[in-house]
């Protein structure tokens, strides 16, 4: 079956690095994205990777390797609005997104 | 700008009843997608349309049915609602079916089924 994990809940601290991590197993694979979600809130798009490496936008990136089945999202100088779930999703070979349960960050001061 | 518009915002019905959520898009989207999502799970994709005057199922299309008469709206009709379909009900569009481009989400609908 086709399958995306992700940790639940993370929690770091303002100004620091964090890193979420997703795994994916898809039948096929058209490219990798990361959603911003906050609380009662409609997702919002951060990035889309289909080949390896890293792309920066701001305090945000985002990594892939499709050898491995892995993408991060890394975020630096973490403030409180980035409280907030950050959902993965994978496009398998139907180019049909398979989503993730999301990973709730909680930023401490 | 307004996007995605979804309505009603929330809603609390009796189990048996017909609901129908609505869903507009000013954007002149071609594709939209209807999803749902549950607490631990991922979003599920519930039906889609390609294009106005088609539709398709998605993950979870059971006890649903949309329609696409044109381009701009695509309402979700629950014919008789049971309470598994409690849930928080997304909208949302891209501009072609290819699934490669940045999907843009309504602010969501919360359903409850008692």
């Amino acid at each position: 079956g086709q399958n995306i994990d992700q940790p639940t809940e993370m929690t770091a601290t303002e100004g620091a690095i964090v890193q979420i991590n997703c795994t994916y197993q898809t039948s096929g694979f058209n490219g990798l994205f990361w959603y911003q979600q906050h609380a009662g809130e409609a997702p919002t798009f951060l990035s889309y990777n289909v080949l390896d490496g890293l792309e920066e936008k701001g305090r945000f990136s985002s990594f892939l390797s499709r050898s491995k089945g892995y993408s991060y999202l890394l975020l630096k100088e973490l403030q409180m609005k980035d409280s907030a779930s950050y959902l993965c999703a994978a496009l398998d070979s139907n180019y049909q997104l398979i989503w993730g349960a999301g990973t709730k960050l909680i930023i401490k001061p | 700008i307004a996007g995605i518009t979804q309505a009603p915002t929330s809603q609390i019905l009796a189990a048996g009843r017909r609901m129908t959520l609505r869903c507009t898009q000013d954007m002149r989207h071609n594709a939209m997608y209807w999803y749902r999502q549950d607490l631990g799970l991922g979003l599920r994709l519930i039906h889609y349309s390609n294009t106005a005057g088609t539709t398709g199922k998605g993950e979870v299309p059971d006890g649903y049915s949309v329609s696409r008469a044109n381009t701009d709206d695509f309402p979700l009709t629950l014919a008789s609602a049971v309470p598994s379909q409690t849930s928080v009900y997304f909208c949302a569009s891209s501009e072609d079916s290819s699934n490669t481009g940045e999907l843009f989400f309504g602010e969501g609908s919360r359903l409850t089924v008692l």
